[in-house]
């Protein structure tokens, strides 16, 4: 199956800052990536769907002015938690897609810890 | 709004028995169905994927099928073994919108010894 790496593996900051998750697909053009949060013991939980060169569409109740997202790249899609807070504390997962009814293949996940 | 409901939510079965995890979702127009598996503090591994005009899939000791118009899958485990301890998630994709899934709230499945 195709390979979506996730940068960092975890990371832990201080409350008020900003972190910037990478989501790269290795051997193949991802035209859709999704972003999913999961907390301790419950399902994902899409976020938003983003497209190569276009805005993403996030699901309603995610704020886009805090969870930003850029697809630059078919193979790059970063999600920045700004001004990240404890409750932002959680598994953030991205998945990659050539785009259509294709497969998603899913990253490994970013563990985000904020004090 | 599709809602996907996995029982039981958890599962502690002695090795070498064969067991059936069971997914249960509201909206049946769906366009495909997959199991994944989630060890703990790690991604999701794609275990099958069934289509909605299939009935089953099977790979290797796995084996899912789908009642699409009940609303119903099952993932039968064979000869369950201690590697097979994880959380199994069930996901749909919605007819038309293929790419979303909507996840189910999985199954903490414990293979003792």
């Amino acid at each position: 199956g195709a390979v979506v790496s996730q940068h960092p593996s975890w990371v832990i900051c201080k409350s008020g800052t900003s972190v910037k998750i990478e989501c790269r697909s290795l051997d193949f053009q991802a035209t859709t990536m999704f972003w999913y949060r999961q907390f301790p013991k419950q399902s994902l939980m899409l976020m938003a769907t983003s497209n190569e060169g276009s805005k993403a569409t996030y699901e309603q109740g995610v704020e886009k002015d805090k969870f930003l997202i850029n697809h630059a790249s078919l193979t790059l899609s970063t999600l920045t938690v700004t001004s990240a807070h404890p409750e932002d504390s959680s598994f953030y997962i991205c998945s990659a897609s050539s785009g259509g009814y294709n497969e998603q293949f899913f990253g490994p996940g970013t563990r985000l810890t904020v004090l | 709004k599709q809602e996907v409901t996995q029982i039981p939510a958890a599962l502690s079965v002695p090795e070498g028995e064969n067991l059936v995890l069971n997914c249960s979702f509201t909206d049946s127009a769906i366009y495909n169905l997959q199991w994944f598996r989630q060890d703990p503090g790690k991604g999701l591994t794609s275990l099958l994927l069934i289509q909605s005009s299939q009935r089953e899939q099977t790979s290797g000791r796995l084996n899912a099928s789908l009642d699409k118009s009940s609303g119903r899958s099952t993932l039968y485990i064979a000869a369950s073994q201690p590697g097979d301890s994880a959380t199994y998630l069930c996901a749909v994709s919605r007819a038309g919108t293929a790419s979303k899934l909507t996840f189910g709230t999985g199954t903490r499945l414990q293979v003792t010894l």
